[in-house]
């Protein structure tokens, strides 16, 4: 069974802090996305990577930044967390060769308040 | 763009009975359709997808969905609800030239004993 973990499902943190989000797969996944869940907006996507070191804008990037150093992790960086940024962080991850109609394979998502 | 749209934000139907969720989608060219599962407290689990092939697709947990170009509309169904199926169902498309996913705002489920 495919397994993306993320490391905190709470997280209560202060405006201004730096904030880290750390996600996790074992299925050996070229790509790993960050999205943001609110209610009535779905999901939306952060950034993506589809390999070590590289990353690319997804529809609202503004605020964070990711680091991809090992294939199988994947961080979100909130620089300053502000009070908008409190939401539902989810990660996910798929294979590279299919393209669009692989599978994505999501974490069970880290609760973030920023106070 | 492309967009995908979810006209009912809650749904409430009675245990055993018929389920079906609405999703549309904006898209020019053939797309590729995703329903996703949320249970409380979970990630998202893939339920079904279609890229091509026959317009009708069969997925886990007894959940089915049709592809119909002319109305751009792939719904979801289910012919016997379980108190179990009770979760947020989100409709997705996929866009051609990336891996990105373009999410609904989903449907919440609720399931009356």
């Amino acid at each position: 069974d495919v397994k993306v973990t993320q490391s905190s499902r709470y997280l209560v943190k202060r405006t201004g802090e730096k904030v880290f989000l750390e996600c996790v797969q074992d299925m050996d996944h070229e790509n790993m996305f960050w999205y943001r869940q609110d209610p009535g907006l779905g999901l939306r996507l952060i950034y993506f990577s589809y390999d070590v070191k590289m990353k690319e804008k997804g529809d609202i990037p503004e605020g964070y930044s990711v680091s991809r150093e090992k294939k199988e992790r994947f961080s979100l960086i909130l620089e300053s967390a502000s009070t908008n940024q409190t939401s539902m962080y989810l990660c996910a991850s798929s294979f590279l060769s299919q393209g669009p109609q692989e599978t994505q394979y999501f974490g069970p998502g880290t609760r973030l308040l920023v106070l | 763009a492309q967009s995908v749209t979810q006209p009912d934000i809650h749904i409430t139907v009675s245990e055993g009975a018929s389920l079906e969720l609405r999703c549309n989608y904006s898209y020019g060219a053939t797309p590729y359709l995703f329903w996703y599962v949320q249970s409380p407290g979970q990630g998202l689990q893939l339920l079904l997808k279609y890229f091509s092939g026959d317009t009708l697709v069969q997925g886990i947990k007894g959940f089915e969905a049709e592809f119909k170009r002319s109305q751009s509309s792939f719904n979801l169904r289910k012919p016997s609800v379980h108190w179990s199926d009770a979760a947020e169902y989100f409709c997705a498309v996929g866009e051609d030239s990336s891996y990105k996913l373009i999410f609904g705002s989903g449907t919440r489920l609720l399931v009356r004993p």
